[in-house]
């Protein structure tokens, strides 16, 4: 079965770095995601991303985040200055024109 | 405003029992949707009912919708160990086509 894939599944950094979160999309979905969860916490909405461009962010997505579709397959997640409180598991989702979020199995940021 | 709130917080049964868990929300919806979340791993869809319909099945899965209260309830018959996990609800609001709302989630244990 088709999956949605994240890499790395851990990563370490010190406040202040770059991330760069990986994800490859199931290959004929059409709308993408990130989401975040905080250790215990909900599962909240960043950004959704259709046709090439941001379709809707939340307001945890602000000028620190970005992301990009670079190629046919990859979608990223990018924090330029990460912050302590910007630790926490990272999912992307996809979707084709159903309403059903496949997510992947997450990365775990660890800001230090 | 916080989207889909579930109650309880956590659940604790002994195997074979059934569980019911609820998920309050605010906003004017187009579905409801419910997703499995196993300890530190992604989420998982299990079923989907959309704002017109009042109940559906899915194997061991019932779920209920009240638009008038703004309320939906999982239940899971003939519990198994191995169903314990986080369950949330997610729903897609009805001035967005692009995001889902998660709720804070009900841990699940399932004692054999």
């Amino acid at each position: 079965e088709p999956e949605v894939t994240q890499t790395p599944s851990h990563q370490v950094t010190q406040m202040g770095q770059e991330v760069i979160l990986r994800c490859v999309p199931i290959s004929n979905h059409l709308y993408f995601y990130w989401y975040r969860q905080i250790l215990g916490q909900k599962v909240e909405f960043l950004v959704s991303f259709y046709n090439n461009e941001i379709s809707e962010k939340s307001e945890i997505f602000d000028d620190q985040f970005s992301v990009e579709r670079p190629d046919g397959s990859n979608f990223t997640l990018k924090i330029r200055s990460t912050k302590l409180e910007d630790s926490a598991m990272y999912f992307c989702a996809s979707r084709d024109r159903g309403e059903k979020l496949f997510f992947g199995s997450g990365t775990q940021l660890s800001v230090l | 405003s916080q989207q889909g709130e579930e109650d309880p917080q956590a659940l604790s049964i002994q195997e074979g029992e059934n569980a019911t868990m609820n998920c309050s929300y605010k906003t004017s919806i187009n579905n409801l949707q419910w997703y499995r979340q196993n300890s530190g791993r992604g989420l998982v869809h299990l079923i989907l009912i959309r704002s017109n319909e009042r109940e559906k099945h899915s194997g061991r899965l019932r779920v209920t919708l009240d638009t008038s209260k703004k309320s939906s309830s999982l239940l899971i018959t003939a519990s198994r160990a191995a169903d314990t996990a986080s369950y949330f609800c997610a729903t897609g609001p009805m001035d967005s086509s692009y995001k889902l709302i998660f709720g804070s989630g009900t841990r699940l244990l399932v004692r054999p």
